[in-house]
């Protein structure tokens, strides 16, 4: 089975910017969950959808956004980019529809605001 | 809140020597555990789960962990480690609200240092 696919590995933009970033989990799975990895915060979790709707929610401003389509892909939106949105993103997939299903993790995209 | 929280930032071991990687957690009722190891540049992999039942579990490359609810602790141990576990490990835990697992709270991770 393949894995989690987040592309691109690696994104450089300019402040003011928006981006998107994309992810497909593994075969099967219908719950995608975002994290930001950064040296001072460590994993902080962003959200996480479910069958196309959003099922729950970390403490981000709104310039952070997503979406999943019907066919469980997902996409993570970054409006109006600031330096500190400098990260790996990493997405991570789960059936959704257990408890405590572990998370499987992309490789991630890394994020560089210039 | 909930919490999990990774005491040691840094761990130096000898090849060969066992290992004992510490993760504390604070939750109000029994929360889901786990364990990952993300190398350079990597994502993060599934080390091992506790979910209920028995206390002592078993993973993958050898390792184990055991829940301790009187020490609110779920520390990761390995009889004999090897070169090639040297890498990041992250403890992390969830609630179930039934509406889907919240999002998992991670340690600040455990950067762990194989010596010759």
């Amino acid at each position: 089975k393949a894995g989690v696919t987040q592309t691109p590995r690696y994104l450089i933009k300019t402040r003011g910017q928006q981006v998107t970033l994309s992810c497909s989990p593994i075969s099967g799975h219908r719950s995608v969950s975002w994290y930001q990895q950064t040296p001072g915060q460590g994993l902080q979790f962003l959200f996480e959808y479910f069958s196309e709707t959003q099922r729950n929610k970390g403490n981000f401003p709104g310039r952070f956004s997503g979406r999943q389509f019907s066919n469980s892909r997902s996409e993570m939106n970054v409006s109006t980019l600031e330096l500190g949105d400098s990260a790996l993103y990493l997405c991570a997939s789960s059936p959704g529809d257990r408890e405590g299903s572990p998370l499987h993790f992309g490789n991630g995209t890394r994020l560089t605001v210039t | 809140a909930q919490s999990v929280t990774q005491p040691d930032i840094h761990i130096t071991v000898s090849e060969g020597a066992s290992l004992e990687l510490r993760c504390n957690y604070s939750y109000g009722a029994t929360p889901y555990l786990f364990w990952y190891v993300q190398s350079p540049g990597q994502g993060l992999q599934l080390l091992l789960k506790y979910f209920s039942g028995d206390t002592l579990v078993q993973g993958i490359k050898g390792f184990e962990a055991e829940f301790k609810r009187s020490q609110s602790s779920f520390n990761l141990r390995k009889p004999s480690v090897h070169w090639s576990d040297a890498a990041e490990y992250f403890c992390a835990g969830t609630e179930y609200s039934g509406g889907g697992a919240d999002g998992l709270t991670f340690g600040k991770g455990t950067h762990l240092i194989i010596q010759p």
